[in-house]
């Protein structure tokens, strides 16, 4: 049970250059979620899945694109990297869009 | 806007020792307090969770508690261990049970030294 797992870990674009972040989970969970962390700021939701087959944005949604791609998995698509997207990107899960979230371990971002 | 605040921002302390983080919100209305632990290079895990009829909840050395009326939590630690050093981040989630309105401090930096 490996719970929540992201791809890659690390990654270094230039600008413009386009990537997806790779999130899944195996706790058979409804709701995954997509957030950024930057230093001196709490967590910030970027997007979120309330169940599969469904998307919703959250408060930093501009540059981001996502994908439910089935219960189990959830990406995130940056079409266009910006030095302000560089950052710690984390993903998680939860049984339905009130519970407790479960994070997997992180992707540190940087964008020269 | 729904803020919390937490302090302090960063805690030194020495193994053994006890020590209380605070977390202030002002979300309203008001339906879970969250704690959660964030080891350096990971993602955070929960401590507790407590609703808003709740006042303490107790995870083994860790014991949150939560004042509705006057929008206060704190998390107390006991006998400190290295192993605590970590960032302590409060999460409030308002009534609507809506992912998008959760609020997460900053958290507080706590150090365990020998």
């Amino acid at each position: 049970n490996a719970g929540v797992t992201q791809t890659p870990k690390f990654q270094v674009l230039k600008t413009g250059q386009s990537m997806t972040l790779q999130c899944a989970q195996d706790m058979n969970h409804n709701s995954m979620y997509w957030y950024r962390q930057d230093p001196g700021m709490g967590l910030r939701l970027i997007y979120y899945s309330a169940s599969e087959g469904t998307t919703d944005k959250g408060e930093v949604p501009n540059g981001y694109n996502v994908s439910r791609l089935n219960k189990r998995e959830f990406s995130l698509r940056l079409e266009s990297a910006a030095p302000s997207q560089t950052s710690v990107y984390f993903c998680a899960s939860s049984a339905q869009i009130t519970d407790t979230q479960y994070f997997g371990p992180g992707t540190r971002l940087t964008v020269l | 806007k729904n803020q919390v605040e937490q302090s302090p921002q960063s805690l030194i302390i020495l193994e053994g020792k006890n020590c209380t983080l605070q977390c202030n919100y002002t979300v309203s209305p008001f339906s879970n307090l969250r704690w959660y632990k964030q080891d350096t290079g990971r993602g955070p895990v929960s401590l507790t969770i407590m609703t808003f009829s709740e006042n303490t909840k107790s995870n083994g050395r860790y014991t949150a508690t939560l004042d509705a009326d006057t929008k206060q939590s704190s998390l107390h630690i006991t006998a400190s261990q290295l192993s605590d050093s970590a960032s302590y981040i409060c999460v409030v989630s308002p009534y609507t049970g809506t992912a998008s309105k959760l609020t997460f401090g900053t958290g507080t930096r706590l150090q365990v030294t020998l």
